[in-house]
């Protein structure tokens, strides 16, 4: 069964510090996987996707097929990256039908 | 270029009653997606329309229905209401000319069943 799992609810960082968000997937097939974020009052937006393999606001996530992970990292964290964020992937045959994690919440203190 | 809205922005109702939540989609997209997120959770996808079609669903049970209009808005309407229905309700819409694969989401209904 398709799912993923972030296994930390809440991390907790110092500004300047390095972040990694983990995301880990199980997806038969070549999955196709996302980091959502959602700022305080703010509606939830697509942080970034792997085929892209973009940087957004310094945050970077590779996908690594051996160990089934899409981990999200930063190398200096900021106090506006604040947020919660989610990992998710398409249910099989559907790339804008997405299954979420549960969600990180980033909490990065001055 | 107007984003995704949905209304009402808060709701109250008693276990067994009905409710229809409503959503615009974004300009230029003819995909509306639901999901439920239950307090401290992820969000779950509910179903999809796309072109006043549903186009898959989540397990969610049949008194979760929906309904897509020619202008692409949409409502989700859930039946018998239950004390687990309590959630935000998120759409998203995507597709067309405009969207392509991209969901945006609005920023939800906010359902509490007494």
């Amino acid at each position: 069964a398709q799912r993923v799992t972030q296994p930390e609810k809440l991390l907790s960082v110092f500004k300047g510090a390095p972040v990694e968000l983990k995301c880990n997937y199980s997806y038969s097939g070549s999955p196709e996987l996302f980091w959502y974020v959602q700022y305080s009052r703010q509606r939830l937006q697509l942080l970034l996707r792997h085929i892209s393999r973009e940087s957004i606001k310094g945050f970077t996530a590779d996908l690594n097929k051996g160990e089934t992970s899409f981990h999200l990292k930063k190398p200096f964290a900021q106090e506006e990256d604040s947020a919660m964020y989610y990992c998710a992937l398409p249910f099989s045959g559907g790339y804008n039908k997405l299954i979420f994690g549960a969600g990180t919440r980033l909490a990065v203190h001055p | 270029e107007t984003g995704v809205t949905q209304s009402p922005t808060h709701l109250i109702k008693t276990r067994g009653q009905q409710v229809t939540l409503r959503c615009s989609s974004q300009s230029g997209h003819n995909t509306v997606s639901w999901y439920q997120q239950a307090l401290g959770q992820g969000p779950q996808f509910i179903f999809q329309y796309y072109r006043e079609e549903e186009n898959g669903r989540g397990n969610f049970p049949p008194r979760f229905s929906g309904l897509q209009f020619p202008n692409y808005s949409s409502e989700l309407n859930v039946n018998a209401l239950e004390l687990d229905d309590s959630a935000l309700y998120l759409c998203a819409s995507s597709g067309g000319l405009a969207g392509g694969r991209d969901q945006y989401f609005g920023p939800g209904t906010r359902l509490l069943v007494l």
